[in-house]
């Protein structure tokens, strides 16, 4: 199925580091989001954006919606270990009463205490 | 208030069985969207019920079908087991207009033998 291009693949940092992770599409949405997953869980949703150029914030964590529609970005800043998990972007673009989301492949992310 | 629940948590089957797994929305939802997610892999988008009709779908044969009752929970059949079958089967929940804002459950972990 179709997926969405999500870098890096995995990064390991030290406690305190800041961390960035971007989504590509060759697509358009109108929706973007930020999940994570924890091993043996459900994907919990972290950010939701609506708008382009739109930047949201929820408590460490930033997220973008690209101007051209195209790509999004998750900043996580002053890292803790229980930051750790697989971060997976989606997005949705709902014309036509599309309700699919479409998933990246996820970034792994390891902080070292 | 509680959450997506999804039960079995864990489930070993053969090839050429069926399965039922099943799903309860959180409260105030309507809408539930099934996922497959396997090893390494971000989610994939098997169906989408609302009205207890089936309202997207995507790319999954037809082994793979499901239903939901008036009282929103839903179940997800999938029948002629395949060893790729083996997989993560996640449900989301999500209200009418708001299926963006999907909130999901831990997931049942499903392994074909």
């Amino acid at each position: 199925g179709q997926q969405l291009n999500q870098s890096p693949q995995s990064m390991f940092i030290q406690e305190g580091e800041d961390v960035s992770m971007n989504c590509t599409s060759s697509s358009i949405f109108n929706t973007w989001l930020w999940y994570k997953q924890d091993p043996g869980e459900g994907p919990v949703l972290l950010i939701a954006l609506y708008k382009a150029g739109e930047l949201t914030s929820n408590g460490r964590l930033t997220a973008q919606f690209g101007i051209t529609r195209k790509d999004s970005f998750l900043n996580i800043s002053a890292s803790i270990p229980s930051d750790v998990g697989i971060y997976f972007c989606a997005g949705l673009n709902n014309a036509g009463n599309n309700r699919k989301l479409i998933w990246g492949l996820g970034t792994s992310l390891a902080v070292n205490p | 208030d509680a959450g997506v629940t999804q039960s079995p948590t864990h489930l070993i089957k053969t090839r050429g069985q069926q399965v039922t797994l099943r799903c309860s929305p959180k409260s105030g939802h309507d809408t539930v969207s099934w996922y497959q997610q396997a090893l390494g892999q971000g989610p994939q988008f098997i169906f989408q019920y609302y009205e207890e009709e089936e309202r997207q779908r995507g790319n999954f044969p037809d082994r793979f079908s499901g239903h939901q009752f008036p009282n929103y929970s839903s179940e997800l059949n999938v029948n002629a087991l395949l060893l790729g079958d083996s997989a993560l089967y996640l449900c989301a929940s999500s209200s009418t207009g708001r299926e963006e804002t999907q909130y999901f459950g831990p997931g049942t972990r499903l392994l074909v033998l």
